[in-house]
């Protein structure tokens, strides 16, 4: 079946600019994450949705990120005035349901880029 | 905070050897999460361990938990080509499942 889906799998962007990075979760998963991984290293946590509310969005680094989950599936993760710090890729995951049993499935990532 | 510790953070082995990758947490957990990444992909789940004494296994890989130690271990049996990956683990912490820290990866090559 399909997995996790994301888009765009690049984005090259300049400095100050606003991107949307999109995520399309395994059909039925009510679980859905963000993370952000810098090279070299391991994904870092942003937040994570339990249905359409954010459960915990602990990880954000500041108020220019923000993610939606309007009606429980596709979330899009959305960053203002970006900064070169930004660039990473960004990985999207989702499980069945929010426990601590449940597998979470990664999509390919979106690699950022800010000039 | 909590922090996950892997090592070593490179190893190359050769083929048909053992060798075991180790990591450690800081604060109480008990569930933690070994996962495959190939060079430009994904992350791959490999295992879910949930209580102290858990050990899986699956094919030349086995991870076990120790949540009293907070350790993790993941052995490599002998060793083939196709294991060639980097490796991370990752903890949740007390607030509830979702919120995984994770190590920095220990980048596995095999050679011939």
């Amino acid at each position: 079946g399909a997995g996790v889906s994301q888009t765009p799998s690049n984005k090259v962007t300049e400095k100050g600019k606003y991107v949307e990075l999109r995520c399309d979760p395994i059909s039925g998963h009510t679980a859905l994450y963000w993370y952000r991984q810098s090279l070299g290293q391991g994904p870092e946590f942003l937040i994570y949705f339990q249905g359409t509310g954010a459960a915990d969005d602990s990880g954000l680094p500041n108020d220019r990120f923000f993610a939606v989950r309007p009606e429980g599936s596709v979330s899009t993760l959305k960053i203002q005035r970006t900064e070169r710090g930004d660039s990473a890729v960004y990985l999207c995951a989702s499980s069945l349901r929010w426990t601590n049993t449940d597998t979470q499935y990664f999509g390919p990532g979106t690699r950022l880029t800010v000039l | 905070e909590l922090k996950v510790e892997q090592n070593p953070l490179f190893l190359s082995m050769q083929e048909g050897k053992n060798y075991t990758i180790y990591c450690n947490y800081s604060t109480t957990s008990d569930r933690l999460y070994w996962y495959r990444q190939d060079p430009g992909k994904s992350l791959e789940s490999l295992f879910v361990l949930l209580s102290n004494g858990a050990v899986k296994q699956e094919g030349r890989l086995m991870a076990s938990l120790d949540t009293k130690a907070r350790l993790s271990t993941l052995h490599i049996t002998a060793a083939v080509h196709d294991l060639s990956a980097t490796y991370f683990c990752a903890v949740d912490g007390v607030t509830g499942a979702g919120k995984s820290t994770f190590g920095d990866g220990t980048t596995l090559t095999v050679k011939p």
